[in-house]
């Protein structure tokens, strides 16, 4: 079955530095990969829609200077949360579309960020 | 924009017992999904729902699609201590042709042995 990795699972950083998360598919290609944002005891939050080769589509809310998206090929994208703030810390999940099932929405095991 | 409203918030049932949560919605979803997320884990597919009415099982799980296509349940048989998670009900938007879920708020499921 589709299988995405997330990488680091969880990352502690000072404030005002910057943090790269990759998310992968492993046995797939993803066109198309989208960014969560998970506060404590919340639902999943949509925060960006990243696009093989073109820009990503952002949020309502979400800064796209602050959380650049990059998503090289079909089998990676990154998360970077440039001048992280203590507000920022949250669990990140990645999910990529895996275009040979219609349901087939595969979620990251997620990244722990903490920012002090 | 578009919620998907989830109850309950949260439940704490005897092992053994049955569980029922469900999920609606303002708007209508032509793709109803169910995950189950543990903690530091991203979610994990349970059910997909495709056509209104549909009902499908998997395993101790069933999952109804409503027929306005605006809700839909989950009913997990005969708990066991592994159930025990956040479920989220999610419902898959179509946007300027390009796909999107939409996750509820989540029932946290607590099971007692």
């Amino acid at each position: 079955g589709a299988v995405v990795s997330q990488h680091p699972s969880w990352v502690i950083c000072k404030s005002g530095t910057s943090v790269k998360i990759e998310c992968r598919s492993l046995d797939f290609q993803a066109t198309t990969m989208f960014w969560y944002r998970q506060f404590p005891k919340q639902s999943l939050m949509l925060m960006a829609t990243s696009n093989e080769g073109s820009k990503a589509t952002y949020e309502q809310g979400v800064e796209k200077d602050k959380f650049l998206i990059n998503h090289a090929s079909l089998t990676l994208s990154t998360l970077t949360v440039t001048s992280a703030h203590p507000e920022d810390s949250s669990f990140y999940i990645c999910s990529a579309r895996d275009v040979r099932h219609f349901n087939g929405y595969t979620f990251g095991s997620g990244t722990r960020l903490t920012v002090v | 924009g578009q919620q998907l409203n989830q109850s309950p918030q949260s439940m704490f049932i005897q092992e053994g017992e049955d569980v029922s949560m469900n999920c609606t919605s303002s708007s209508i979803f032509n793709t109803w999904l169910w995950y189950k997320q543990d903690p530091g884990e991203g979610p994990v597919l349970l059910i997909a729902l495709y056509k209104a009415g549909e009902l499908t099982s998997n395993g101790r799980l069933t999952a109804q699609f409503g027929i306005t296509r605006k809700d839909s349940f989950l009913n997990i048989s005969a708990s066991i201590p592994s159930d025990v998670g956040i479920y989220f009900c999610a419902g898959l938007a179509t946007m300027d042709s390009s796909y999107k879920l939409i996750f509820g708020s989540g029932t946290r499921l607590l099971v007692r042995p």
